[in-house]
């Protein structure tokens, strides 16, 4: 089945410690996302990729990096200087459409 | 930058009842999206709204493309259970291809037994 992919479902982040979300599309499209979302609240978006090796900050970048090697894939660091990592981190991506989104990974700190 | 603001925040209501909420801008969007979420899992797409006064059903729900272009509408007839989620409205901020969106604040629908 085409989709989005994202992985783990669950992560915990030590003090100190940076982790890496996976997010993986079979769709073909060109343009990848990655979205916070804080409880009872909307999406902001982080960084976003329209073609492989390139991307651009969004609103609330700081913090996070990001790498776009292959078409199908987009992998966001949560790095330690990211004081509040705590959140739903959500990845999606289109092409000249709607975007369609992964089910999130869950990332604690422990 | 551009804003969506999103009424009611949230919603309690009888199974079976119709439910209308909406969508407004500062500024003119050329696309209205809508999406709903159920917990712990990411925003499925419901409609998509390209022309203004444009009117469009999917199933038991439906939406509007406001005319002034700032503002969208959806509705849903006759909930059932499996409607319970919060729908967020969503907009792109340029010419809509592979740009951003802007997403509103969302409205939490809950069903009371």
């Amino acid at each position: 089945d085409g989709g989005i992919t994202q992985s783990p479902k669950y992560l915990f982040r030590k003090e100190g410690q940076n982790v890496t979300l996976s997010c993986e599309q079979n769709l073909n499209h060109d343009a990848m996302y990655w979205y916070r979302q804080d409880p009872g609240q909307g999406l902001r978006l982080i960084y976003y990729s329209q073609i492989v090796n390139d991307f651009q900050k969004g609103d609330i970048a700081e913090g996070y990096s990001v790498s776009r090697e292959k078409k199908e894939s987009f992998p966001l660091t949560v790095t330690s200087a990211q004081k509040n990592p705590t959140a739903f981190y959500l990845c999606a991506s289109s092409i000249r459409g709607p975007q369609h989104f992964g089910d999130g990974t869950r990332l604690s700190i422990l | 930058g551009q804003q969506l603001n999103q009424s009611p925040q949230s919603m309690f209501i009888q199974e079976g009842e119709d439910v209308s909420m909406n969508c407004t801008s500062s500024s003119i969007f050329n696309t209205w999206l809508w999406y709903k979420q159920d917990p712990g899992e990411g925003p499925v797409l419901l409609i998509a709204l390209y022309k203004a006064g444009e009117l469009t059903s999917n199933g038991r729900l439906t939406a509007q493309f406001g005319i002034t272009r700032k503002d969208s509408f959806l509705n849903i007839s006759a909930s059932i259970p499996s409607d319970v989620g919060i729908y967020f409205c969503a907009g792109p901020t340029s010419n809509f291809g592979n740009e951003k969106l802007t997403f509103g604040t969302g409205t939490r629908l809950t069903i009371i037994p």
